[in-house]
């Protein structure tokens, strides 16, 4: 199987703060990504998403921008709470593959 | 409307025994995912279905596992003669099909546990 990650990078931020997680693709085939959270316990959520033909898109406090030039994704949260502490995890697709292609995850604190 | 489910959420047994872990996915997704994830680390793809097509195995990591998917709903993924390294949490995910564009929405998994 396709094994990703090693042990989690960690961004620890304080509350009321903007986050930003960076994520590195893999492939300049892939057209699609994604980004979840998944806390303690619990199976990974969606967040957000966008196509290879936006560099930006917006959702309620979070904003993804993607940069095909460096294959690079990042995720921006606005004024971090205390709800936002998880993992993060970016997810890349190539169009007609169901495959994802997952990163290695990037666990977030909040500091109070 | 009732998420992916899975069971149990606890699994502890003994090296060599075999496991049987169930899934029940989102009515009407068509896609159906399994994942490993060990402690602290990204998610491992093991095996996909999708509709009536043969399934694609290609990230099982060895031949003591497999999984089933009855009446294009319900999948039961086994472990026989588990190991140590088999302990982990298995995540199961169901979209309402494939490709690009289509959310996996994920169960809470099943915490799995070789002693």
């Amino acid at each position: 199987g396709e094994s990703v990650g090693l042990h989690l990078p960690t961004l620890s931020v304080q509350e009321g703060d903007n986050s930003i997680i960076n994520c590195a693709y893999s492939n300049s085939a892939s057209d699609y990504f994604i980004w979840y959270k998944q806390e303690s316990g619990k199976g990974p959520q969606f967040i957000i998403d966008i196509r290879s033909n936006m560099d930006k898109r917006q959702g309620q406090r979070v904003t993804v921008l993607l940069n095909k030039t460096v294959k690079h994704l990042s995720l921006q949260i606005a004024a971090t709470q205390p709800g936002d502490s998880a993992v993060y995890f970016c997810a890349e697709n190539i169009g007609g593959n169901y495959q994802l292609i997952w990163g290695a995850g990037t666990k977030l604190i909040i500091k109070p | 409307g009732a998420g992916v489910s899975q069971s149990p959420s606890n699994k502890v047994t003994e090296k060599g025994k075999d496991v049987e872990l169930r899934c029940d996915p989102i009515s009407g997704h068509t896609a159906l995912y399994w994942y490993r994830q060990s402690l602290g680390q990204g998610l491992e793809f093991l095996i996909y279905f999708q509709g009536n097509s043969a399934p694609d195995k290609s990230g099982l990591p060895s031949d003591r596992f497999s999984a089933e998917r009855t009446g294009g709903s319900v999948s039961t993924l086994t472990i026989q003669r588990t190991q140590q390294e088999d302990s982990a949490v298995y995540l199961c995910a169901s979209s309402l099909t494939s490709g690009s564009g289509y959310e996996q929405y994920f169960g809470p998994g099943t915490r799995l546990t070789v002693t």
